[in-house]
């Protein structure tokens, strides 16, 4: 149990084009969904945290206009990196939690994305 | 000083070996503590919660140390699968589920 998709997988795009990336729980509901961008060498870094049906918590330094988060369901979020440049090229990782182990987080595989 | 600080290591080690990792947190208000693992270019996945005073499963063994503020993971009879980066993971209970990842500690395990 408790399985996290990703969607893209990888994804390659032009300078500022926007992405959409998906994260999906498959089999519990997610009361809560975090999105993590993790630097070549460098730990995962938080960037927001999204409650169903409310507006995402941003990081301090995390721009919210760039990196739209929208967590609608108990099952889905997405993120949309907007105008993608290079230095936005990064792993990007969403966990969730839920109902019942609201302290433990279960992540997706991750998206790369790879900005030219 | 890092919230959550760790070796990054790598520590090399032969099959069979025992190791152990440090880590040590910033904020005495902690109340929860995960070592996870995570391969190269994957996501990280949990490997173990330590809760109050240590957990063990199997090969593996992590203990927290309130007082000084650090926690620990043993690893015995080291595995050629054991390679991999450890993070050690603090939840900051700043009023919701708030993570902290360390950098990572590389074990890499030879024949």
């Amino acid at each position: 149990g408790a399985v996290v998709s990703q969607h893209p997988s990888r994804v390659i795009c032009k300078s500022g084009t926007s992405v959409k990336i998906e994260c999906r729980s498959l089999d519990f509901q997610a009361t809560t969904m975090f999105w993590y961008r993790q630097f070549p060498k460098k730990s995962l870094m938080l960037m927001a945290t999204s409650n169903e049906g409310s507006k995402a918590t941003y990081e301090q330094g995390v721009e919210k206009d760039k990196f739209l988060i929208n967590h609608a369901s108990l099952t889905l979020s997405t993120l949309t990196v907007t105008s993608a440049h290079p230095e936005d090229s990064s792993f990007y990782i969403c966990s969730a939690s839920g109902l019942v182990r609201t302290d433990t987080q279960y992540f997706g595989p991750g998206t790369r994305l790879t900005v030219l | 000083r890092k919230e959550v600080e760790q070796d990054p290591g790598p520590f090399n080690v032969p099959e069979g070996a025992t190791v152990a990792f440090n880590c040590t947190y910033s904020n005495s208000a902690s109340q929860s503590f995960f070592w996870y693992r995570q391969d190269c270019r994957k996501e990280p996945k949990l490997l173990m919660s330590v809760y109050s005073s240590g957990n063990e499963d199997g090969r593996f063994t992590a203990q927290l140390n309130r007082a000084s503020q650090y926690i620990s993971l043993l690893i015995r009879d080291s595995k050629l699968s054991d390679s991999a980066t450890y993070l050690c993971v603090v939840n900051m209970n700043t009023g919701f589920q708030k993570l902290v990842f360390g950098t990572g500690t590389r074990l890499l395990v030879s024949p």
